[in-house]
């Protein structure tokens, strides 16, 4: 049972580049969340999904694209990178919202 | 608006001593708490939760925590800190029927030998 996995663990992009962040569970859980972390700071939520095929906006969606097309994967895309986007990126999942998320590593992306 | 505060950036404490690290909240309804811990480069981890119940809830690594409606608080607490306990400690708040959590910016305990 591996958890939650990310991919890649780090990442440097140069301005306008763009890439996606591999988020997987194993756990069966509907729920999925795309966290960004930033120096100092909590967590701010881009996005989550309740289910496969039906996303929704977190707190600081701009710049970024989700897609939910199975249960196990929740990909976060990044098209035009800028460096306000340079931060630790987490993945979670959780049985419903009532019960614990479960986090994966994380993924550190740094745009220059 | 609803609102997570962690009040204290850092709390710092020797090892043996008791520790709390707080937490409140504003939020309509009746909400669900969380504590989670973060160690360096690493996700956050679960160390407890309240919905519904008894007050004081008790977790991982020992640590547990009171729900105080009347001052909308939920503390962690520890009777006893450990070096190893030194981490990033999150409180986070779900609330009405909303499907995602609020976190606090966070509060960095440093246990001192």
């Amino acid at each position: 049972n591996a958890g939650v996995t990310q991919t890649p663990k780090f990442r440097i992009l140069k301005i306008g580049q763009s890439m996606t962040l591999q988020c997987a569970q194993d756990m069966n859980h509907n729920y999925m969340y795309w966290y960004r972390q930033d120096p100092g700071m909590g967590l701010k939520l881009i996005y989550y999904s309740v289910g496969a095929g039906i996303t929704d906006k977190g707190e600081v969606p701009n710049g970024y694209n989700v897609s939910r097309s199975t249960t196990e994967d929740f990909p976060l895309r990044l098209e035009l990178a800028a460096p306000s986007q340079t931060s630790v990126y987490f993945c979670a999942s959780s049985y419903s919202p009532q019960y614990e998320q479960y986090f994966g590593p994380g993924t550190r992306l740094t745009v220059t | 608006a609803q609102s997570v505060a962690q009040p204290e950036d850092q709390v710092n404490v020797a090892e043996g001593n008791p520790l709390t690290v707080k937490c409140t909240y504003s939020v309509s309804g009746n909400p669900y708490l969380f504590w989670y811990v973060q160690y360096p480069n690493r996700g956050l981890q679960f160390l407890l939760k309240y919905i519904t119940g008894d007050n004081l809830v008790k977790g991982s690594y020992g640590f547990e925590a009171e729900f105080n409606k009347s001052q909308t608080s939920f503390h962690l607490k520890k009777p006893s800190a450990l070096v190893s306990d030194s981490a990033l400690y999150f409180c986070a708040v779900r609330f009405g029927g909303y499907n995602k959590l609020i976190f606090g910016a966070g509060t960095r305990l440093a246990v001192h030998p």
